[in-house]
Parts: structure tokens; C-alpha cells; sequence
């Protein structure tokens, strides 16, 4: 039982180069969930997925795409990768009540 | 909307020493309410959680918090630390799946 898994763990990006970000989870959870984590900012959600279907914005969706491909994996997407987006990224899911998260171990992104 | 403040950025302690880390929050709807702790360079794991009923919860790893609603608060306690505590611990308030809200964090910093 690998809970939640991300690729890549490190990635350095180039300004305007695109790249995907996977996350799959085991735990047959509904719900999905994309962070980042910056210094001194705690976490901030960039896009969910309530259930398979769904997704929806977070608090900083911008320059951000996400799909949910089926229930396991929910993937994000930067489409033209700019230094503001230098950060740690945490993929999560949960069950529907008590909505506790499970967090994979982050993608160290950064941005040149 | 909800808020989460972590009144404290940074904690030193000695190790043996009682240790509180403190969480207030404000939210116009029930929530729940999460401590997480993250070690350097992993993911977040569940310390413990508040749903309702006994405004006292235990967690893992010797970790207790008292819910008080008339202050708003979710203060985090150990009675006694050890130097494998040191790590930067969430506070979480969650109304549903997407609306989540971490706060800044609090680096523990356990020393001998």
C-alpha cells in the first residue's frame, strides 16, 4: 500500500517550457487535491477534484491545468512555466467526511 | 470564508520541556480541525483531528489539543518533547472537500 505517490520528486524548468506533474493513490479515495507549499505561506491549493469527474479551482489556479484521468491519478499541468511558480508541490486525497488528507511526499520544482 | 493564524512562526524548546503550539481560527460554518506535521524534506502526516464530541483529542506520537470554540482555538500540546519532534506542524480547518485552509506553519525546534 504506497498511499500517495508523485513524479518527478525534482524537476528544474526553463521560462515557458511545460511539464506535467503526476499523482496517483491507492487508497480508492474520492477526492484529489493539488498544493503548493511555499516558505513562510503554509499551503495553498491551486486545483480539486471531488470526486472522478470533477475538478474544480482552488485558491491560486493561475497558470495551472489539472486533470483527474480516472479515480487513482490526478495529474497538473504548467503550460508555460514562469520563476513565480518556483515551489514544493503537494499532491492529496481524502474520503468524503472527515475530509482527512493524505499527502504524498512533493515535486521540488524550480524555475530558471 | 475561513482563516487560520498560527500564532507562533518559530518555537524553541528544550528537550524533556512541555511544549504548546497555538492555532486560532475564525470560519462563519462548522469545520473540522487538523494538526499536521511535516519533517524536512517529506510530505504532511496526520497528527490528529477534531470532528465533534470531546473537545480534548489525542494524537499520535504523544500529541494532544483542546478545541475551544468560544476562543476559536486549537491549541497543539506535548507534555514533554524529544529532539525527533523537531519539524514544522500545520493547522488545518477543512468545511469540505476544496474548501481547506492551512495555516503558515510552525517550526518546533527541539534542542538538547
Amino acid at each position: 500500500n504506497a498511499g500517495v505517490t508523485q513524479t518527478p520528486k525534482f524537476q528544474v524548468l526553463k521560462t515557458g517550457q511545460s511539464m506535467t506533474l503526476q499523482c496517483a493513490q491507492d487508497m480508492n479515495h474520492n477526492s484529489m487535491y493539488w498544493y503548493r507549499q511555499d516558505p513562510g505561506m503554509g499551503l495553498r491549493l491551486i486545483y480539486y477534484s471531488a470526486s472522478e469527474g470533477t475538478t474544480d479551482k482552488g485558491e491560486v489556479p493561475n497558470g495551472y491545468n489539472v486533470s483527474r484521468l480516472n479515480k487513482r491519478e490526478f495529474s497538473l499541468r504548467l503550460e508555460s512555466a514562469a520563476p513565480s511558480q518556483t515551489s514544493v508541490y503537494f499532491c492529496a486525497s481524502s474520503e468524503p467526511y472527515p475530509y482527512e488528507q493524505y499527502f504524498g511526499p512533493g515535486t521540488r520544482l524550480t524555475v530558471t | 470564508a475561513q482563516s487560520v493564524t498560527q500564532l507562533d512562526s518559530q518555537v524553541p524548546v528544550f528537550e524533556e520541556a512541555p511544549v504548546e503550539l497555538r492555532c486560532n481560527y475564525s470560519s462563519s460554518v462548522s469545520v473540522y480541525l487538523f494538526w499536521y506535521v511535516q519533517y524536512p524534506n517529506q510530505g504532511l502526516q496526520l497528527l490528529l483531528k477534531y470532528l465533534s464530541g470531546s473537545t480534548l483529542v489525542k494524537g499520535i506520537n504523544g500529541f494532544e489539543a483542546e478545541f475551544n470554540k468560544s476562543q476559536t482555538s486549537f491549541h497543539l500540546r506535548k507534555p514533554s518533547v524529544h529532539i525527533s519532534d523537531t519539524a514544522e506542524y500545520f493547522c488545518a480547518v477543512i468545511v469540505y472537500a476544496g474548501k481547506s485552509t492551512f495555516g503558515d506553519g510552525t517550526t518546533l525546534t527541539v534542542k538538547p
